[in-house]
């Protein structure tokens, strides 16, 4: 089974520039979630998908950032314009629906954005 | 708000066992997760053990819950130089939400 696939793996980009990140989740992975790592803490979770709708966007600075399904498999994470604070590593991971491994969460590799 | 705590750093020797402490306040978890992370790359689930369950063994690793304290261990016997690298514990529900994670404890393996 094709684990959570995302691109690019490393990104530099200069401060106020945009920047998008996608992210294919494993097969029939109803579930995704976009968590963002700065270095030396833990992951915290930018945003939730069930499908193609959004179930927690709480924690997403939306006046930067941005992020879609379209049709509820992979996704993309958008930022614009990006800010010094935004380096980190940008993490997608999958859970399926219901059934007896709803609860367990795959990780991407990550895509490790630096801002100059 | 939910919150996870975790201790910084943990050093053994090869062979030793190891044991990672975690804490955590959300009384409503049900889940609690141990992942691996490696030098970059993404976070590789170990394993998980539900509320209701006091320990749980797989291979070298045993998971203790003390829900009456909310603290998590994770205990891995005969620690190899492989194991090197940092620990997550996170808490969730029946995967509606998003989980929650602690820092990270770095396990450094010495031969």
């Amino acid at each position: 089974e094709a684990g959570v696939a995302q691109s690019p793996r490393y990104k530099i980009i200069e401060k106020r520039q945009s920047v998008a990140f996608w992210c294919n989740p494993i097969s029939g992975h109803a579930t995704l979630y976009w968590y963002q790592q700065i270095l030396g803490q833990g992951p915290k979770l930018l945003i939730q998908f069930q499908n193609n709708g959004v179930v927690d966007d709480s924690q997403l600075p939306k006046d930067r950032f941005s992020a879609e399904r379209l049709k509820g498999v992979d996704s993309t994470l958008k930022i614009q314009p990006a800010k010094l604070e935004d380096s980190a590593v940008y993490l997608c991971a999958s859970s399926s629906r219901g059934g007896d491994t709803s609860y367990e969460q795959y990780f991407g590799p990550g895509t490790r954005l630096t801002v100059t | 708000g939910e919150d996870v705590e975790q201790s910084l750093f943990l050093s053994v020797r090869e062979g030793d066992s190891s044991v990672i402490n975690c804490t955590y306040t959300d009384s409503s978890s049900t889940y609690l997760y141990w992942y691996k992370q490696e030098p970059g790359a993404g976070l590789q689930l170990l394993t998980y053990i539900f509320s209701n369950m006091d320990m749980k063994q797989d291979q070298r690793l045993t998971v203790l819950l003390n829900k009456k304290d909310k603290h998590l261990s994770l205990r891995i016997a005969d620690t190899q130089t492989g194991d090197s690298a940092i620990y997550f514990c996170a808490e969730g529900d029946t995967g509606r939400r998003a989980l929650t994670f602690g820092s990270g404890t770095r396990l450094q393996v010495q031969p």
